[in-house]
């Protein structure tokens, strides 16, 4: 356990539905992230917060939208996704977004299926 | 824009020492860290270097050269449960303070 948990764990869902992926931290840290792992490929940053404002959007499609209500949660809400956006999503957190040793705590992750 | 290149796999055997190599290109570099990550699992943070020199943490060792752009991560007495995905990631101003990974080394320790 790292202290970063993830609901739901998997999920299948339509491309025209509607979900969200939960990510909260029990550390009391400060910064949050979305990660994206598809197979073969290195983790993708899609956001990050840093007390609570987002401070990275790495260019990700308008069908991803990230939310932050506090430093200790964060979702991830889908709409019309795409097959290729099958993938694991990685939450995690850090202790303040900023310092040069800033060791990232992962949740366990969302496998996500796009049918 | 910045890259990392690691090896994609390594087989080594029970007991036996492997290196896995990590090169960078980035601008603005703070500093290389290592994670493993197990087949369905998270991402664990492993190490962090910042300046030049080897980092040693029990069986796991991390090197870093900032001139050469090149660190590597060194783990002896190697144990079946070693066997797992290793990223080497860097921090820079380009990112922010979020970390770029590199694609990964799949490690197979055989008995």
């Amino acid at each position: 356990e790292t202290g970063v948990t993830q609901t739901p764990r998997h999920l299948v869902m339509g491309m025209t539905n509607k979900k969200s992926l939960k990510c909260e931290q029990h550390l009391g840290h400060n910064a949050m992230y979305w990660y994206k792992q598809s197979a073969k490929k290195p983790l993708e940053l899609m956001f990050v917060y840093n007390f609570k404002e987002q401070t990275e959007n790495n260019s990700v499609p308008s069908r991803f939208s990230p939310e932050c209500p506090n430093s200790s949660h964060l979702f991830l809400h889908l709409h019309t996704l795409q097959p290729e956006d099958s993938a694991l999503y990685l939450c995690a957190s850090s202790q303040d977004g900023g310092g040069s040793g800033d060791t990232q705590y992962f949740g366990p992750g969302t496998r996500l299926t796009v049918l | 824009g910045q890259s990392l290149e690691q090896p994609s796999e390594v087989t080594a055997v029970e007991g036996a020492i492997v290196q896995i190599n990590c090169t960078y290109q980035t601008s603005g570099f703070y500093g290389l860290s290592w994670y493993q990550q197990h087949d369905g699992g998270a991402p664990t943070f492993l190490s962090y270097n910042a300046l030049d020199g080897l980092e040693e943490t029990g069986r796991f060792s991390s090197f870093l050269s900032r001139s050469d752009s090149y660190g590597y991560l060194l783990l002896q007495e190697l144990q079946m449960k070693d066997s797992a995905s290793y990223f080497c990631a860097v921090r820079d101003s380009n990112s922010g303070y979020a970390l770029n990974f590199g694609k990964g080394t799949s490690l197979l320790v055989t008995p």
